[in-house]
């Protein structure tokens, strides 16, 4: 079981905007939450970081926020390429790292 | 052009061990930490050990404790991870990776990843 709780799945239709949620269970969601997407047989893609911050070249239609425990992705203007798996991470004090149990975003 | 190749995988049966290599190219290893990460066949990922820049502090997740152990080489730039007393639950792709951002709350983000590389626990 995954200290952080993703949805197992989302789904939306071209152009919309969808929100994925990752709220920490027995663990706090700090400020060091991160976001990664992962299409079929690839590495993962870091996509946020620091809740909010987007690596250059990423899309401005991936952000990130956070309030109270639950740190969240949105993904605007929704694409058929938008469909992938998505983690959230979340650095601890002890410096290490858990990943929630990922959600698969279908694009309708 | 960033890369990270890991090497070392295949077929061990339980309680066997392993040694996991990781090559880097295109990009300075020795300000960053370092991670392996893996993810089990049609499953999530799961964060297995950090490293911190200098190789003096290593982190492990519970699940590997006192089994594997992660080091590194800057000159070199190579990241290993010997694993030891392997279960069949230890079956997954491994992923060499690095920290975004230097410093040492940088493993918090994961930036580069390698390929992965597939360990099978099977007897």
């Amino acid at each position: 079981q995954s200290a952080l709780t993703q949805p197992a799945s989302v789904s939306g239709s071209p152009g919309q905007s969808i929100t994925i949620s990752c709220t920490g269970t027995n663990s706090d969601v700090g400020d060091y939450v991160s976001w990664y997407q992962q299409d079929p047989g690839k590495a993962p893609k870091l996509i946020i970081y620091d809740v909010s911050n987007r690596p250059s070249g990423v899309s401005n239609r991936f952000s990130g926020s956070k309030s109270g425990n639950t740190a969240s992705l949105t993904i605007s203007g929704l694409q058929a390429e938008d469909g992938a798996d998505y983690y959230c991470s979340s650095y601890t004090r002890t410096s290490t790292l858990v990943f929630g149990g990922g959600t698969r975003v279908t694009v309708l | 052009q960033v890369q990270l190749v890991e090497s070392g995988g295949g077929l061990v049966k339980p309680g066997g061990s392993l040694r996991l290599s990781c090559a880097a190219s295109g990009v300075s290893l020795s300000d960053y930490y370092m991670s392996w990460i893996r993810q089990a066949p049609g499953k999530g990922l799961e964060w297995v050990a950090n490293i911190r820049s200098g190789g003096d502090i290593v982190y492990y997740a519970e699940s590997v404790k006192g089994r594997f152990t992660i080091s590194r080489d800057n000159a070199k730039k190579s990241l290993s991870l010997q694993m030891n007393s392997l279960r069949v639950e230890d079956t997954a792709v491994y992923y060499c990776a690095r920290a975004f951002l230097p410093g040492d709350w940088g493993g918090r983000s994961i930036r580069h990843w390698g390929q992965g590389t597939l360990v099978t626990v099977s007897s």
